[in-house]
């Protein structure tokens, strides 16, 4: 079974801190994991993925995330965080053998930016 | 480029009415498309999904049905809406085993009255 777990409800970061939202995951095989954003009364958008290669994934607006294949997590990252970062942040993952399967989402992170 | 559109924006239903609610792909041949309800500006819910024409898979055995009558058309219904049935709903596709990352939707508002 394939699942991914986003521990943290709310992050509060003020403006120009980096930030870090935190995924963990678990499935069988190999994982394709993806971070997405979501703006109030909108569709996620796709922020970035990691299928192979390079374990440090960089992404739109600046975000980058790392995949820790020992740990089992993907955290999303930002060096420098704006106020318009405030949003909703889900992580997914696929199992490598799931086929056309959908992507097993997170329940999400609130991420607030302070100015 | 590939583009995705739903319709309605925004919808208000008395309980009990019918529901439709329609998803489209432009761009893309043979997507794989989804349907999610997001609550409270929370978590996705996976409704159904599809990997081709007549094809549906139901995550939730509940008063909603979905048709897929051509490639890149989806349709959401309900014969009886509940108030339960209110929430955020998102189209989304993808094309599963080549870029593995699904493409949302702008969603459709459901309150049920």
């Amino acid at each position: 079974a394939q699942s991914v777990a986003q521990p943290e409800d709310q992050v509060n970061v003020a403006e120009g801190n980096p930030l870090t939202v935190k995924c963990t995951y678990s499935v069988s095989g190999n994982p394709y994991l993806f971070w997405y954003v979501q703006y109030p009364n909108r569709g996620l958008q796709f922020l970035l993925k990691y299928i192979t290669g390079d374990n440090l994934v960089k992404g739109s607006y600046g975000f980058e995330a790392e995949f820790n294949k020992s740990q089992t997590s993907f955290h999303l990252k930002k060096p420098s965080a704006l106020v318009s970062d405030s949003a909703l942040y889900f992580c997914a993952v696929r199992d490598e053998n799931s086929g056309n399967t959908p992507l097993v989402f997170g329940k999400g992170t609130r991420l607030s930016v302070i100015a | 480029s590939q583009t995705i559109h739903q319709w309605p924006a925004t919808l208000v239903q008395p309980v009990g009415s019918p529901l439709s609610l329609e998803c489209t792909v432009e761009g893309t041949s043979n997507p794989n498309l989804y349907w999610y309800r997001q609550a409270a500006g929370r978590g996705l819910q996976l409704l159904f999904y599809s990997v081709g024409i007549g094809q549906i898979s139901s995550e939730v055995p509940q008063n909603l049905s979905a048709s897929r009558p051509q490639d890149r058309q989806f349709i959401l219904s309900s014969k009886k809406l509940l108030l339960s049935d209110s929430g955020f709903y998102l189209c989304a596709w993808g094309v599963g085993t080549i870029s593995y990352e699904q493409y949302f939707g702008p969603g459709t508002r459901l309150t049920v009255t």
